[in-house]
Formats: structure tokens, sequence, C-alpha cells
């Protein structure tokens, strides 16, 4: 049974700062990882998908990284900003099927 | 990206009514969608896998005849709870799938919800 783990759970940076947050997974075969943002009360927006061929993704201040024989990924936000105070989720797509399976989430605060 | 809409964004009911949730797919159609459930401080469990045209697919543990859903078209599946209980209220989020888009992403909608009382 995959198993999704998100270090730290939570996380307070002052503005613009760098930021790294982990993913780990417990099965590594994966066909994608998605890393997910989601403010309080609403539903999640996609960030980055990584295909299990690639090794990175990158959108604008975001990159995503992934080792999928590790069963790592981290998603790396540079000069963080107020704006980027929300829930992010990781979350990896059986090779076999559509299921997610969603991580336990890092609640990120940044401060002014 | 994509576009996926769910309707009501909350609803608050009685215990022992009946809730339906609509998820709709804007600009694409969607053979596939995925209802989730949400509890406060916890991540996403998926809850049942919506196939258009045939019976849904349901995770361990999670009662069909509770949850009902419907997947008429491309662009619209439905989750009914029923008989609602105050142990139902959570958010519900649906998801699908633009198979237009390269590398099987997933769109998900704002979520809904449910409060009974």
């Amino acid at each position: 049974k995959q198993e999704v783990t998100q270090i730290p759970a939570a996380l307070s940076v002052p503005e613009g700062e760098n930021l790294v947050l982990n993913c780990s997974f417990t099965d590594s075969a994966i066909y994608n990882l998605q890393w997910f943002r989601q403010d309080p009360g609403k539903g999640l927006t996609s960030l980055l998908l990584i295909q299990s061929s690639q090794r990175e993704q990158t959108s604008g201040r975001l990159n995503a990284s992934l080792d999928k024989s590790s069963g790592r990924s981290t998603l790396y936000i540079a000069a963080s900003q107020p704006g980027d105070s929300a829930t992010y989720l990781c979350a990896v797509q059986a090779g076999g099927g559509n299921k997610l399976t969603f991580g336990t989430g890092t609640q990120l605060k940044v401060e002014l | 990206g994509a576009v996926v809409s769910q309707h009501p964004s909350w609803v608050i009911c009685k215990s022992g009514t009946s809730v339906k949730i609509e998820c709709r797919s804007l600009d694409f159609q969607a053979t596939t969608m995925f209802w989730y459930r949400q509890f406060p401080k916890q991540s996403l469990m998926l809850m049942a896998t919506s196939n258009e045209g045939s019976k849904a697919t349901y995770e361990q543990g999670v009662e069909k005849d509770k949850f009902l859903i419907n997947h008429a078209s491309l662009t619209l599946s439905t989750l009914t709870v029923t008989s609602a209980h105050p142990e139902d209220s959570s958010f519900y989020i649906c998801s699908a799938r633009d198979w237009a888009t390269p590398g099987r992403e997933l769109f998900f909608g704002e979520g809904s919800r449910l409060t009974v009382l």
C-alpha cells in the first residue's frame, strides 16, 4: 500500500526566504507525482506535474524535483511571498491506474 | 488548466435528509471523475471513482448505499449523501482528468462543505 509523507507538517518563514518542502513515498512504482496548493476551505490548485521519467519541473518561482528510486520529491519555492501562504500537498499516481494517494500536507505561512 | 466546477460550495442540512453535490467539467469531457473526502486538518481520501455510463467503483470502507454516485454524462458526476448524519459532515472534493492534457494531470473542483445538524 502506497504511503505518502510530507515534512515538515508546518513551516513559518519571513518574506523573501527560499524554502524547500519535502515529500516521500513508499512505493517507487509511480506514474507521476503532482504538487498542489490548497487555500483554507478551498479546493486544490495544481502547481506542477512530474512524470516518472522526469527529474524536475519548473513554473515561475516553483521548482519540483523527483527522485523516483529513493521515493522522494521536493518543492522549492524561491523568494517566498505572503501570498504563498497555503497548504501544499503532494500526490502520487500509481502506474496501473488513476488513483492518487495524497500526502499529509505542509502548512506554509510566509510572514511580512 | 482545465476547469472543474462543484455545486453547491457549502450546504447545511438536517439529520436524515439527503444532499446532492454536482461536479462538472466545464471545458473538457471527463469519462472518469473522482470523489474525495477531507476532514479538518487532514489530507484527501479517495471515496470512489465515477465512470461515465457505468457503476462507480468504491474504495474499501466506503458505503455504496450511503454515498450514491451517478455519472450520466461526460461532463457531470453527482454525489448524493443519503440519510445524512452529523458524522457525514466534511469537505467533499471532486476531480477529473482531461485526457487531452499530457501526463494524466488531474484537476480539482473548489470543494463542497457539508454540515449536517
